[in-house]
């Protein structure tokens, strides 16, 4: 198993230019979660999904969008990127989303907007 | 409404030094805690959790002990190891699916 794996690992964006952060796991997850991580802040949830085509609003949702087609795959849109959007953004996947459940997260993608 | 504060870093101890990171949480109703390892260049992963008052999570020789009392779920290890260099981050699970996080705690164990 690859667990959660996502792409890309880095990219440098210019401001108002969009992107979408794909992220992916083989266990068979009922959830998935993207966060953002910053210096100081810990991690942030953006947006979560607790099945295939539903997802919610996190903490901090503004100036993303996200998609869950497939159970597999959970993706994370920036329409206009902006440079308060320079930031580590972590997916993660549980089983459910009671505390009996751990998450596993990838390894992250590093997004820096100029 | 729902916060982790943890204990503020960076955190320099040597090799064999007892590690207390503390942690205390504010949620409605009755959280599960976690305690998640982040080592450099990778995503977090779980240490260790809590899903009641009074449980003790346990893993690679760290315990935290879930006190209802203090709203309290502090990190400890006898005796650290150069190995255990990492970000240290306290989390809880209230209700709404949502995992909040505390802002991390940086541990260098030296040698």
């Amino acid at each position: 198993n690859a667990g959660v794996t996502q792409t890309p690992k880095f990219r440098v964006l210019k401001t108002g230019q969009s992107m979408t952060l794909l992220c992916a796991q083989d266990m068979n997850h009922e959830y998935m979660y993207w966060y953002r991580q910053d210096p100081g802040m810990g991690l942030r949830l953006i947006h979560y999904s607790v099945g295939e085509g539903t997802t919610a609003k996190g903490e901090v949702p503004d100036g993303y969008n996200v998609s869950r087609l497939k159970k597999q795959n959970f993706l994370l849109g920036l329409e206009s990127a902006a440079p308060s959007q320079t930031s580590v953004y972590f997916c993660a996947s549980s089983v459910t989303g009671t505390g009996y459940s751990e998450q596993f997260f990838g390894p992250g993608t590093r997004l820096t907007v100029l | 409404g729902n916060s982790v504060t943890q204990m503020e870093g960076p955190v320099t101890l040597s090799e064999e030094a007892f590690l207390t990171i503390n942690c205390t949480y504010t949620a409605t109703g009755y959280p599960s805690l976690f305690w998640y390892v982040q080592y450099p260049g990778e995503g977090l992963q779980l240490l260790l959790k809590a899903t009641k008052a009074d449980d003790k999570g346990s893993n690679k020789g760290f315990e935290a002990t879930y006190r209802k009392e203090t709203t309290s779920f502090h990190l400890e290890k006898g005796s650290v190891q150069v190995s255990d260099s990492a970000v240290y981050f306290c989390a809880h699970l209230a209700s709404g699916n949502q995992f909040y996080f505390g802002t991390g705690t940086s541990l260098t164990v030296i040698p």
